[in-house]
């Protein structure tokens, strides 16, 4: 069963700070991953979509790399502002399993941004 | 706008009792999904449906229930057999079932039984 692994559990950093998150998965079959934003309460915002051929994607001040033969995906935010504190979730889609073709999700990693 | 509703948002019921949750999507897409949310766990998948009249079990459906009677629709019902209903249930879409199709999600409905 593909497991899905994110670290640090928490973050906590002070405005401006370059920062990385990190996630890593157990079985490399994956035809896709995305990265989610999670607010206190609410429901998941898709950030970054990685498809299995590709090594990376970007948008405005994210970066998203994958290198899909050791397991692992980075989420790189530039310049942290406090509007980005919420709770990252990182998922794969694959290998199909009894569950068919959905999501395995990390447990995510909550950060907190200070002024 | 395109994307998920869920209804409501918060949910309230009594041991014992059966309670549907909604979920409805105008992105027209086929395949939708139900996960479960529980503090410190990682999302996990109750059912899956990829096509209208057609449904699958995904990881902990049991105790749980739901339909695809129309494509944008995709109802659960969580059922007095489900010993611990308390969580945060959240609904999602993709174009399609296999492929590398991004997921989408709707607000989720915190439902909390006594």
């Amino acid at each position: 069963k593909q497991e899905v692994t994110q670290i640090p559990a928490a973050l906590s950093v002070p405005e401006g700070e370059n920062l990385v998150l990190n996630c890593s998965f157990t079985d490399s079959a994956i035809y896709n991953l995305q990265w989610f934003r999670q607010d206190p309460g609410k429901g998941l915002t898709s950030l970054l979509l990685i498809q299995s051929s590709q090594r990376e994607q970007t948008s405005g001040r994210l970066n998203a790399s994958l290198d899909k033969s050791s397991g692992r995906s980075t989420l790189y935010i530039a310049a942290s502002q406090p509007g980005d504190s919420a709770t990252y979730l990182c998922a794969v889609k694959g290998p199909r399993s009894n569950s068919g073709y959905a999501l395995n999700f990390g447990k995510g990693t909550s950060l907190l941004v200070t002024p | 706008d395109g994307g998920i509703t869920q209804s409501p948002k918060y949910l309230f019921r009594k041991e014992g009792q059966n309670v549907t949750l909604s979920c409805e999507q105008n992105l027209n897409h086929d395949a939708m999904y139900w996960y479960r949310q529980d503090p410190g766990q990682g999302l996990r998948l109750i059912y899956y449906s990829q096509i209208v009249n057609d449904f699958q079990k995904g990881d902990i459906a049991e105790g749980y229930s739901v339909s695809r009677e129309k494509k944008e629709s995709f109802p659960l019902t969580v059922t007095s057999a489900q010993k611990n209903p308390t969580a945060f249930y959240l609904c999602a879409s993709s174009t399609q079932l296999a492929g590398a199709y991004e997921q989408y999600f709707g607000p989720g409905t915190r439902l909390t039984v006594t």
